[in-house]
Order: structure tokens, then C-alpha cells, then sequence
């Protein structure tokens, strides 16, 4: 079963503009992840973010996690073409190793 | 370093047959996982192997099995297959020491027919 949601189901921007997804979740959790997905292919880690953690950057990339609220967000910047593929986020149980997805963001950025 | 790699990377079946499907994990990891993507049920985690025992397994039926060897390398095995388990099935792995990051592998598409 999913354990949540993730907000918009699909986003299209253009070239250098930034992307927000949301992600929303059920039940405590360790830590969360962001995984990317291009055309039905394999997932591409993004970041981890621990649920002790409200904020980290990558690159290009940040994310929040709000534990009270039960969400996180990845914000993209300056996005390029090549982002365009499906995100997904993951909550982990260390203990019981069973990554648990949302629904995935289809992006869409246009050059 | 060499990611993840499953095979084969399309495999057809009729309705009935076995399906075997394989993978090998990075190099130094030794928890293989494995997911099942099929349309319209998102990503769904199947099973997790480690030190060559199942360690956690998912909402599956007992037809879905796999086995660990001792290289960590990972076999899922699909019996009696429904046209329902079409899906793209991919395989993870993480190393002892930061097991919380699941690295994927580029999937294997099964078709039922």
C-alpha cells in the first residue's frame, strides 16, 4: 500500500525555472527518501533526509521534512531538460527495510 | 563502480510458467531488495535478503520466493505467473554500514501473456 501522497501528480515548467513537490505521509518514519525515475526505468537516489533532520542540500536540490505536519517537500532549482522523469519519495523503518513510495510527480521541463 | 545490474532486462511469459529473475548487487553490499512496479499499484516492496537469509517480506503471495547466494547475488522466482504480475520488477541493494540507502538497479519488464 502507499504511504502517502505526493503533490501535484504532474508539473511542467520551463527550462531554469524552479520545480516544488510534496510529499505527504501516514506513520512515523526514520528517515525519508527522494528517489528520481526516468521513462519506467530504475530509480536514481536523490537524498536522505533523517526524521532528527529539517533541511539538506544537494546540489540543485533541497528538501524539508516537517515531522509534525507529516511532509516533506524537494525543491529543484534552475531546473534543466534533463530533469524532466518522475519523483518519487520513500519513508524507511531501518529495522524492517521495506522503503514504502507515494505516488510519484511527474516533471515535465520544457527547453 | 558498477551499479546494480538485473537480467534479463525484458523477459515473456505465458500465463502459468515460471518466471526467474536475477541481480546483482554493488559491489561491498549485503542486502539485496527487491520491488514490483506495476501499473496503477505504484512501487510495492516485495522482499529483503541478507547474509543470504529473507529477512522482511511485503503483501505477496507465496508464489513470489527468491533465494541470496553466497556472492549476495539474488534470485526472485515468480510461479504459477497471472496476468497481473506484469510489471517492471527492480532490484536494490545497500551496503552494512549505511543500510537506510536502497541504490537500484535498471529493472527487469516481465510480460504475461
Amino acid at each position: 500500500s502507499q504511504q502517502g501522497e505526493e503533490d501535484p501528480q504532474a508539473l511542467s515548467i520551463q527550462e531554469g525555472e524552479n520545480a516544488t513537490m510534496n510529499c505527504s505521509y501516514k506513520t512515523s518514519i526514520n528517515n525519508l527518501q527522494w528517489y528520481r525515475q526516468n521513462s519506467g526505468r530504475g530509480l536514481v537516489h536523490l537524498i536522505l533526509i533523517r526524521s532528527n533532520e529539517r533541511e539538506k542540500h544537494s546540489g540543485r536540490l533541497r528538501v524539508t521534512l516537517d515531522t509534525s505536519k507529516k511532509s516533506s517537500s524537494l525543491l529543484i532549482t534552475a531546473s534543466r531538460a534533463a530533469d524532466t522523469a518522475s519523483y518519487f519519495c520513500a519513508t524507511g523503518d531501518t529495522g524492517r527495510r521495506a522503503l514504502t513510495f507515494g505516488s510519484g510527480t511527474r516533471l515535465q521541463v520544457q527547453p | 563502480e558498477a551499479g546494480v545490474t538485473q537480467s534479463p532486462t525484458h523477459l515473456i511469459k505465458t500465463r502459468g510458467q515460471q518466471a526467474t529473475l536475477r541481480c546483482s548487487p554493488i559491489s561491498g553490499h549485503t542486502s539485496v531488495y527487491w520491488y514490483q512496479q506495476a501499473l496503477g499499484l505504484g512501487l510495492q516492496f516485495l522482499l529483503w535478503y541478507d547474509e543470504g537469509e529473507e529477512r522482511n517480506r511485503g503483501n505477496f503471495p507465496p508464489r513470489f520466493s527468491g533465494r541470496q547466494f553466497p556472492n549476495y547475488s539474488s534470485e526472485l522466482n515468480v510461479n504459477a505467473l497471472e496476468l497481473e504480475d506484469s510489471a517492471l520488477y527492480l532490484c536494490a541493494s545497500s551496503p552494512p554500514f549505511n543500510p537506510d540507502t536502497q541504490y537500484f538497479g535498471p529493472g527487469t519488464r516481465l510480460t504475461v501473456l
